[in-house]
């Protein structure tokens, strides 16, 4: 079926690495949005993604969408503990359907 | 925080019994969501909402049944409890659809013994 693969499935990492996961779709995507899970709380939207090849910034936090509208990534650059938590990507996978299908996310874990 | 609840929070039910999660909003959003939680499986929809009476399944609806009466609230109701609708169950509420950020409300942990 139609689906949303994130990898990798856990990371961790230490203070001040960097760290990368990917989202891929199986069809073309019309946008991407990200979300983040703190450890014991609830996803909160980080950003969408509408055009193809777009990049956009939020201080450390650094979002791709694929030329082909099929794949993104969230790169962080020198992590710190707040970026602790659960990162999901999410995508209409259905034309013209009002539901999101979400990646299986990838689990941030950092060494102080 | 968008104004959204859910109650309640935390339940203990037995294989079984029928079982009412309720989600309430104060945004006046139009669309409405209640997606499941586990490990190794993300955020799964179960049910949305597009309006008033008007209900969509999502990819794992077998034994989930919803209902919105009302523009804040949205009900889900699992029908006869099984062990394996054990999970967080979250509510989002959402004005634009798939095309905009969506609120979570807190979350509501079921345990089914």
């Amino acid at each position: 079926g139609q689906q949303v693969m994130q990898i990798p499935q856990y990371q961790h990492v230490q203070e001040g690495e960097d760290f990368t996961t990917y989202c891929n779709s199986s069809t073309t995507l019309s946008n991407i949005q990200w979300y983040k899970q703190r450890p014991g709380g609830h996803p909160v939207f980080l950003i969408q993604l509408v055009k193809s090849g777009e990049v956009k910034k939020q201080k450390r936090l650094t979002f791709q969408f694929g030329e082909a509208k099929k794949n993104s990534s969230l790169h962080i650059t020198a992590t710190q503990t707040t970026d602790v938590g659960t990162y999901f990507c999410a995508g209409p996978l259905i034309q013209g359907a009002q539901k999101l299908v979400f990646g299986q996310g990838t689990r941030l874990t950092i060494n102080p | 925080d968008a104004g959204i609840t859910q109650s309640p929070r935390h339940k203990v039910t037995e294989t079984g019994t029928p079982v009412t999660l309720r989600c309430h909003q104060t945004e006046n959003h139009r669309y409405m969501y209640w997606y499941r939680q586990d490990p190794g499986h993300g955020l799964r929809l179960i049910h949305y909402s597009y309006g008033v009476k008007d209900t969509d399944k999502g990819e794992v609806s077998d034994g989930y049944s919803v209902s919105r009466s009302k523009t804040e609230d949205f009900l889900l109701t699992l029908e006869s409890a099984t062990s394996s609708q054990t999970s967080v169950y979250f509510c989002a509420i959402s004005d634009t659809g798939v095309f905009g950020e969506q609120y979570f409300g807190p979350g509501t942990r079921l345990t089914v013994t």
